[in-house]
This record gives C-alpha cells, sequence and structure tokens, in this order.
C-alpha cells in the first residue's frame, strides 16, 4: 500500500506570511496532484505535477515535485484568508482506465486576518 | 458546481438501517470513485467503476457495496449501519489522468 505523509497536520498562520507544506512517501508516482477542500464542498484540483523536479506557479502558490517523484512541496507567498482550508495531495496510479488516485491526510491551514 | 452531482447532502439515521447515497457524475467522464472521509483516516478510497465496471476496490466493507448504471450514474449501498460508518462520503468522476472532479458530499451521522 502506497502511504503519502503531510506535514505539518495542522498550520495557523497571520495573513501576509509564508507557508511551505510537505508531502512525502516511500513510493515513487507517475504524477502527484494537489487539492483544496473547503468546509462543506469537496476537494478542489490545484494542480498535477508529471516530472521529477518539476515546478509550477499558480499565482502565490508554488508547486515543486521531488526528483525522484516521491516527494511534493506546496510553497504559499503572502497569505491570504481565502487560502485557508485542507490542503491534500495526492499520488496518482494511472494505467489506462485504472487512474486512482492515493490521499494524504491533509494539512490544515488558517490564516488569520 | 462542479458538475459531479451528490444526493442527499446530509442523512442521518439509527444503527443497523441501509442507505442509498448517489451520485451523478460530470457530463463525459466514464469514471466514478467513491471515497469515504473522517477525521482521523482522511479520504480513503472505497471503489471505482469504469463505464458500468468495477475496476477497483479499496478499503470497502462487506456492508457496503455500489453499483453503475448504464446511464453512468451511481450508487452506494451502506447497510447494517454503525455508529463508525458516520462520515463525509464523496464521489468523484474523471476521464482520463487529469484529475478528480468531485461532488459536495454526503454527511451521514449514524446515531
Amino acid at each position: 500500500t502506497q502511504l503519502l505523509e503531510q506535514s505539518p497536520q495542522f498550520l495557523s498562520i497571520q495573513e501576509g506570511e509564508n507557508l511551505t507544506v510537505y508531502c512525502n512517501s516511500s513510493s515513487v508516482f507517475s504524477s502527484l496532484q494537489w487539492y483544496r477542500q473547503e468546509p462543506g464542498e469537496g476537494p478542489v484540483l490545484l494542480v498535477t505535477v508529471v516530472t521529477g523536479g518539476e515546478v509550477k506557479k499558480l499565482k502565490r502558490l508554488t508547486f515543486q515535485f521531488g526528483d525522484a517523484r516521491k516527494d511534493s512541496s506546496l510553497h504559499i507567498t503572502a497569505a491570504q484568508p481565502g487560502d485557508t482550508g485542507l490542503y491534500l495531495c495526492a499520488g496518482v496510479d494511472s494505467g489506462g482506465s485504472n487512474y486512482k488516485l492515493t490521499f494524504g491526510k491533509g494539512t490544515l491551514l488558517t490564516v488569520n486576518p | 458546481d462542479s458538475g459531479v452531482t451528490q444526493t442527499p447532502k446530509h442523512l442521518i439515521t439509527a444503527t443497523g438501517q441501509r442507505v442509498t447515497l448517489r451520485c451523478s457524475p460530470r457530463s463525459g467522464d466514464l469514471s466514478v470513485y467513491w471515497y469515504q472521509q473522517s477525521l482521523d483516516q482522511g479520504l480513503q478510497f472505497l471503489i471505482q467503476y469504469y463505464n458500468g465496471e468495477e475496476r477497483a476496490k479499496g478499503n470497502i466493507l462487506e456492508r457496503f457495496s455500489a453499483q453503475q448504471f448504464p446511464d453512468l450514474h451511481s450508487e452506494l449501498n451502506l447497510s447494517s449501519l454503525e455508529l463508525g460508518d458516520s462520515a463525509l462520503y464523496f464521489c468523484a468522476s474523471s476521464v482520463g489522468t487529469d484529475g478528480y472532479t468531485f461532488g459536495s458530499g454526503t454527511r451521514l451521522t449514524v446515531v
């Protein structure tokens, strides 16, 4: 069973601060996805990283995939209260129609105004 | 609106009962996935269907079953409910490997 460990589990910061959350696994994934989940809603896809060492930016969010494709990080610059939510990483096992995601338990981020 | 519709949004039922959760995938998506989310376990994969056929099984209890119908909607049946089955149940759909689109979930409370 492939496991994804996310850290920290909880993070509470002030508006304007920077933060990094981590997603680590002992297994190699074909790609890795990051989702954000807000209360009462399902997770929403933010980004997919595919290539080892890949860096993707989404406004103030920077995602990096480790060289060995086992780990990833999400860095948020100048966090805003609207960034509050549960950030989930998911490792992708793909094989034809058997595309399946394994999720970490998430980092619950609170950005205080 | 994500395009994935789950009903009902909330469900309160007693131990020992049976419930059915319904999911309509996003138009054009052939794959449907069911996940259970609890505070201690996170998002746990239950089962996947692709175009009506079961494709992968995860940590799904024998008391739980699912199916996908010809119109691609899916139902998750939970029977002999226990207090520990209280959780959020999410359905997601996908086409290819472009990521999942999740519904808003069904919050099940077993009392």
